[in-house]
């Protein structure tokens, strides 16, 4: 079925450095999209979100574009810490109206901050 | 108000018992959610509420699975007769129901069945 996956399970950055988290999405229908962060033992913890009459949205330190041409999403992450370290994930969902109320989450980037 | 409350953190039993996982969604929230996390993937829906009324549930939940939301504020998840494949993360969100807007989930509860 469709389904909203990453292009890398992993990624490694210097403290300070801005990262790329990227997302690959296959259902057309789908018109918001969230990124959330996940450390280890906790719930996912909202990052930032964009509709798809939105092409990017910024928030502090972070940075969402959407390019629906080829549906894609990234997350930005500006001036990365230790604190940043955890696992990223993109999810999709249609907006009410438009059946489904449930978010349609990607497995995951783990992202690890080297100080 | 702190955020979506879940009760235990942590539930190990034994194949074959029942559990039961309590969620309390933020006050205002009139959605609340169900997912299901195993190691190294992401969340996946089980179902959801708006207000006391379940309106949709996925495959994922088998005949073994009940929730409720009796008075459309905290919801209780059941699993009956455990499985070893039932062991997961069991996370609940909720959200105010307006157009679009992000869910907040909490801590989860983390089952083990041995």
């Amino acid at each position: 079925g469709e389904s909203v996956g990453l292009h890398l399970p992993t990624l490694s950055v210097q403290e300070g450095d801005n990262s790329i988290i990227n997302c690959a999405y296959s259902n057309s229908a789908s018109d918001y999209f969230i990124w959330y962060k996940q450390e280890s033992g906790k719930g996912p913890q909202f990052i930032i979100d964009i509709r798809s009459n939105m092409d990017k949205r910024q928030g502090q330190r972070v940075t969402v574009l959407l390019n629906k041409t080829v549906k894609h999403l990234s997350l930005q992450i500006a001036a990365t810490q230790p604190g940043d370290s955890a696992v990223y994930f993109c999810a999709e969902n249609r907006l009410p109206g438009a059946g489904s109320y449930q978010l349609t989450f990607g497995k995951g980037t783990k992202l690890s901050v080297i100080p | 108000d702190t955020g979506v409350s879940q009760d235990p953190r942590h539930k190990i039993t034994k194949r074959g018992q029942n559990v039961t996982f309590r969620c309390d969604p933020i006050s205002e929230h009139n959605r609340l959610y169900w997912y299901r996390q195993t190691l190294g993937q992401g969340p996946e829906f089980l179902t959801y509420f708006q207000n006391e009324a379940q309106l949709e549930k996925s495959r994922l939940l088998s005949d073994r699975f009940s929730a409720e939301r009796p008075k459309g504020s905290f919801s209780t998840l059941e699993i009956q007769r455990t499985e070893q494949g039932d062991s997961a993360m069991y996370l609940c969100a909720s959200n105010p129901g307006t157009a679009g807007y992000g869910y907040t989930f909490g801590s989860g509860t983390r089952l083990t069945v041995v």
